[in-house]
């Protein structure tokens, strides 16, 4: 079975409209975070945020947050105030355990219209 | 400046030839990994490396080698190149403590083996 899951098509949405980006993982061990980066068209790999699994609160960093449904096992990226500069593809990620690896779920592109 | 850099950043090789990607940190981490982005594919961990003497493979390993020259050098050897080794690599590092330990990522090398 997958680890990391993303399966939307490729995503559009208006320029300063929020956008949500899905994310559902699959693990057994009690202790694991969840990362989204974002992967511009330039190519390099940015960090956007993250969230463990013992966090209470759905992380947030400036227009980004995480919508972290434990219980189904999901780690929506909401991105809200879309701007023309996010258009990239975005990643899922997740460590298990102490273990620093990260496993990659496929990507998700998004693309912001004018 | 770069905290992770990787050389070099483009590369055509012939199958049969041996290659070297070099990836070097200034961030003082411990961990390091070499991934391997195929369009659709997501990232795919190639090899990890949690201390000078700490090597692990990772999850498509053959046909690749790497080498921790120091905690600050991390490199990536193909042996004898074949053009399904075709890709983009991304060298990246993470640190050993407590809490989220995001990985940062090197620009990425856009490797072609003909």
């Amino acid at each position: 079975a997958q680890k990391i899951t993303q399966t939307q098509p490729g995503m559009f949405v208006q320029e300063k409209e929020a956008v949500t980006l899905d994310c559902t993982y699959d693990t057994s061990d009690p202790s694991y975070g969840l990362f989204w980066y974002k992967q511009p068209s330039s190519g390099e790999m940015i960090f956007l945020i993250y969230q463990g699994s013992y966090d209470q609160q759905n992380a947030t960093e400036g227009r980004y947050s995480l919508n972290f449904q434990k219980a189904r096992k999901s780690a929506n990226l909401v991105i809200s105030a879309s701007q023309l500069g996010d258009s990239a593809m975005y990643f899922c990620a997740m460590r298990e355990g102490a273990n620093s690896k990260l496993t990659f779920g496929k990507g998700i592109t998004l693309s912001v219209r004018p | 400046d770069a905290d992770v850099t990787q050389t070099p950043r483009n590369r055509i090789t012939k199958t049969g030839k041996r290659i070297m990607l070099e990836c070097s940190q200034t961030k003082g981490h411990d961990r390091m990994y070499w991934y391997r982005q195929d369009p659709g594919l997501g990232l795919r961990l190639i090899y990890y490396s949690f201390d000078v003497k700490d090597i692990n493979k990772g999850e498509i390993s053959d046909g690749y080698s790497v080498s921790r020259q120091a905690q600050a050098k991390f490199s990536l050897s193909l042996e004898s190149a074949i053009p399904n080794q075709t890709a983009l690599y991304f060298c990246a590092t993470s640190i050993s403590l407590a809490g989220r330990n995001e990985q940062y990522f090197g620009p990425g090398t856009r490797l072609t083996v003909t």
